[in-house]
């Protein structure tokens, strides 16, 4: 099946400092992605989605300067957490649309930390 | 987002069948019905879709009421790698619809 791939798998960062996660496709083209964030004992959260060549598309809540997005390629979307706090310490998940009526595939996972 | 309603938790002993229920009231004549499951620590994975009729893959069996008004999702021989939260989850037809809102799922434990 398609594969999606995140890096870092896991990340710890001092607070204020920025960090940047990656989801890749690796055997398809994506023009949409979705990042979702996931505290413990919780479900995922809809963060943003991820549009190739254009802005994204922030769910309402989504602080956008505080979590920014760039989908430059059809395989690859970033995801900065911006001036990092100990409160964006989560599991953030990617995924990606091979195609508009199919299964979205999802990456492993980034579990952020700030300390 | 049309909403879904599932158990908190399940539990079921290995190699028996496991039905999962998801109750989606105000489903829309377009939306499908999908599966996905989350594994510790894991992104989540797809299980199965479907719209009207029942389906089969490898994995599961996904049984459509006739209304649509609620699905269950089987697992016909559960094994401990199956201990895992399950999603069920309505998604609209392509464009605004694409996204996958998650609700709390059920969390299946297997035992031996």
């Amino acid at each position: 099946g398609a594969v999606v791939s995140q890096h870092p798998s896991w990340v710890i960062c001092k607070s204020g400092t920025s960090v940047k996660i990656e989801c890749r496709s690796l055997d398809f083209q994506a023009t949409t992605m979705f990042w979702y964030r996931q505290f413990p004992k919780q479900s995922l959260m809809l963060m943003a989605t991820s549009n190739e060549g254009s802005k994204a598309t922030y769910e309402q809540g989504v602080e956008k300067d505080k979590f920014l997005i760039n989908h430059a390629s059809l395989t690859l979307s970033t995801l900065t957490v911006t001036s990092a706090h100990p409160e964006d310490s989560s599991f953030y998940i990617c995924s990606a649309l091979p195609d508009r009526a199919g299964e979205l595939f999802f990456g492993e996972g980034s579990r952020l930390t700030v300390l | 987002d049309a909403k879904t309603t599932q158990p908190n938790s399940m539990e079921s002993n290995e190699e028996e069948p496991v039905h999962l229920p998801c109750n989606h009231s105000t489903i829309s004549g377009t939306d499908y019905i999908h599966w996905y499951r989350q594994l510790p620590s894991q992104g989540p994975e797809y299980v199965i879709h479907g719209l009207t009729s029942n389906v089969n893959n490898r994995m599961a069996s996904l049984a459509i009421a006739e209304d649509r008004k609620s699905s269950t999702l089987i697992l016909h021989r559960a094994t401990l790698r199956d201990a895992a939260v399950y999603y069920c989850i309505l998604r609209g037809p392509a464009g605004g619809g694409n996204k996958l809102t998650f609700g709390t799922g059920t969390q299946l434990k297997v035992e031996l």
